[in-house]
């Protein structure tokens, strides 16, 4: 158990409207990352942050943004959910090159 | 990014016998090489890693073999038991080392 808890868990939303998916670690970890489950694709990077008010964009990165105002909380943003955004999302840490994931979040967007 | 592919997207084996699950990566460059599984409903658990400096890992039950060669790994699970189904995933590090990029996933069903 790596400490990380992801919220909310599950989330059905309408094309158009802002999500936020929250991830918080109790573990210190420097590195956190987001991605998304899709069938056909396996896990996908969106973004990672390697510290506070640092991040990067993975390789599916448009539509969404993220913030790290603390080590502790990674937060997801769509701004404008799209059907295509319809996924499971994870959140992982990441310590000596092995990723600690979260317990996923899935978002349906009709 | 890297390209990192999994051979078949479901296996089926019965309990007892082994399984070989294989990978495919693009970057001759990479160095460090990870196993996740996934079980139904959870996140990804590492199994086992391997550095290119080795051409073979064991762990309990699972050994991990690579060939750089032809950019080519695989994971053998030995004596497949029921709470071995799961998703498997191979994940190579970015050329940051930060990054990780994950193949397709296969799908292991252990027949009892």
């Amino acid at each position: 158990d790596a400490g990380i808890t992801q919220s909310p868990r599950h989330k059905v939303t309408e094309t158009g409207t802002p999500v936020t998916l929250r991830c918080h670690q109790t573990e210190n970890h420097r590195y956190m990352y987001w991605y998304r489950q899709d069938p056909g694709h396996g896990l996908r990077l969106i973004h990672y942050s390697y510290g506070v008010k640092d991040t990067d964009k993975g390789e599916v990165s448009d539509g969404y943004s993220v913030s790290r105002s603390k080590t502790e909380d990674f937060l997801l943003t769509l701004e404008s959910a799209t059907s295509s955004q319809t996924s499971v999302y994870f959140c992982a840490t990441s310590v000596g090159g092995e990723l600690f994931f979260g317990e996923g979040s899935r978002l349906t967007v009709l | 990014g890297e390209s990192v592919g999994l051979h078949l997207p479901t296996l089926s084996v019965q309990e007892g016998d082994n399984s070989i699950i294989n990978c495919a990566y693009s970057n001759s460059a990479s160095d460090y090489f990870i196993w996740y599984k996934q079980e139904s409903g959870k996140g990804p658990q590492f199994i086992i890693d391997i550095r290119s400096n080795m051409d073979k890992r064991q762990g309990q039950r699972v050994t991990v073999l690579l060939n750089k060669t032809v950019k080519h790994l695989s994971l053998q699970i030995a004596a497949t038991q029921p709470g071995d189904s799961a998703v498997y995933f191979c994940a190579v590090p970015g050329y940051t080392g930060n990054q990780f990029y994950f193949g397709t996933g296969t799908s292991l069903t252990v027949i009892p």
